[in-house]
């Protein structure tokens, strides 16, 4: 069963920020997030493992809640460049050795 | 480095032909991995390879075949394609014992008719 994304897409100025959450019914390992842009392809932006890190990426960084399955991702100080669209993986607990993605959330900066 | 390569980039093809999609990566890495993307939809597992001569089925198998003789290459075989096959696919590779894909193909855009 794929993660729940939300929410499925947001608006912003430049400067402003954004939070993207993705949440399970399973119990994870992993969650992996990543940008595509439109017509090109994604571009992994970080991975956590189970163990509650936050990590970052430029002004861009990600929690990782174990016990209730769930990620957000932060956008901080929003950049024109930060247009895309958005979506985690996850790779559950359970030994499975294939990745399920979210549906993806739009996020549109405008100047 | 030229990371994950993918051809062709556009492809039309009839139901019932058959045809390869090209990956190669020049990373090393041993993990690889074929994904289909349609509107709305996250990204599909189809096959996966952890190493020369190892493959395995991912979530949407089926009317897919793969082969992985070497490292760097891992092509993918659409046996007798049917309209449902029409999606964008992209092709991956990570590295170490890594099964989230982090570098991606420029992807093949591929209509069945």
């Amino acid at each position: 069963q794929q993660p729940v994304q939300s929410p499925q897409a947001v608006i912003l100025r430049e400067g402003e920020d954004a939070v993207i959450n993705c949440s399970s019914s399973k119990a994870l390992y992993s969650v992996h997030w990543y940008r595509q842009k439109h017509g090109e392809a994604p571009v992994f932006l970080m991975i956590l493992l189970k163990g509650g890190e936050q990590k970052g990426h430029e002004k861009i960084s990600a929690s990782f809640n174990e016990k209730k399955q769930q990620s957000s991702l932060y956008l901080t100080a929003s950049q024109l460049s930060y247009s895309g669209t958005y979506f985690c993986g996850t790779l559950s607990s359970g030994g499975s050795y294939i990745p399920t993605f979210g549906r993806g959330t739009s996020l549109i900066v405008h100047p | 480095n030229a990371g994950v390569t993918q051809t062709p980039k556009f492809q039309v093809l009839k139901t019932g032909q058959s045809m390869t999609l090209q990956c190669a990566q020049d990373m090393n890495h041993e993990y690889m991995s074929w994904y289909r993307q349609d509107p709305g939809m996250g990204l599909r597992l189809i096959h996966y390879s952890v190493g020369a001569g190892i493959t395995d089925q991912g979530e949407v198998p089926n009317g897919y075949n793969v082969s992985r003789s070497t490292t760097e290459d891992f092509p993918l075989r659409l046996l007798s394609a049917a309209p449902s096959q029409t999606s964008v696919y992209f092709c991956a590779s990570s590295y170490g014992v890594a099964r989230e894909p982090q570098f991606f193909g420029p992807g093949t855009r591929l209509t069945v008719l």
